[in-house]
């Protein structure tokens, strides 16, 4: 079965930093292209960040751009996200999402199950 | 406010069809492939149709996509009670170099 388990969400202060991880299995994990996904609470769903399969390629949303840094590692079937001078308007579930294929545009064909972020004095 | 634009709602009552549009511009579904989402509350987004048209392994053909020029639609024909959930169109822009989503829209059966 081909999966994605987000992990590292928590209540975190403004200005704080998190990292969050997602682990895939089931599948040739150095082969997909992966992105974050953020979903605040209430709201829509909006796009963070992507990396191709040999992480050459990375973009960033402007809202998240120089302070947050995607990753990977391939040896560990491994997606990163850290996250730092973290704002309220940074709090939502974090979906880690693999693309259909190695380059960035493609469309985003498994989920995780989210991990929460709260940021919160 | 989103860069793809969806309507926040749209309803109809089982066994009827339902359309939601996608408006983009040349930069995003003008030259790229849409894919289209179902999300149910408290759940992880679902992948539902992709290069268009093309739909998703397990998804019944009761869902279709389509698109002309820089709009979309995901139709859904025969509708169910089940079928009650958040649909977000989504594509990526050329010239900002992102991944753009619609603002999503709630389908409800009557």
């Amino acid at each position: 079965e081909e999966k994605l388990v987000e992990s590292g969400g928590g209540l975190v202060k403004p200005g704080g930093s998190l990292r969050l991880s997602c682990v895939g299995s089931g599948f040739s994990f150095s082969s997909n292209g992966m992105n974050w996904v953020r979903q605040a609470p209430g709201k829509g769903l909006e796009w963070v960040s992507s990396l191709t399969s040999s992480s050459s390629h990375i973009y960033y949303a402007d809202s998240v751009k120089g302070r947050f840094t995607i990753s990977r590692d391939n040896a560990k079937k491994t997606l990163y996200l850290e996250m730092h001078n973290l704002r309220v308007e940074d709090t939502a579930i974090y979906y880690c999402a693999r693309s259909r294929g190695a380059a960035n545009w493609y469309p985003f064909d498994q989920w995780g199950q989210g991990t929460l972020v709260t940021v919160s004095s | 406010q989103s860069i793809l634009t969806q309507p926040p709602s749209v309803s109809a009552a089982p066994g009827q069809r339902v359309t939601i549009s996608c408006s983009g511009s040349t930069s995003n579904i003008g030259i790229n492939y849409v894919s289209w989402y179902q999300q149910f509350p408290g759940t992880a987004p679902k992948f539902l149709i992709y290069e268009d048209n093309k739909r998703a392994s397990g998804i019944p053909d009761r869902f279709s996509g389509s698109k002309s020029g820089t709009s979309a639609t995901l139709g859904i024909t025969g509708l169910q009670t089940g079928d009650e959930a958040d649909y977000y169109c989504g594509t990526w822009d050329s010239s900002l170099s992102i991944w753009v989503f619609g603002g999503g829209t709630k389908v409800t059966v009557l």
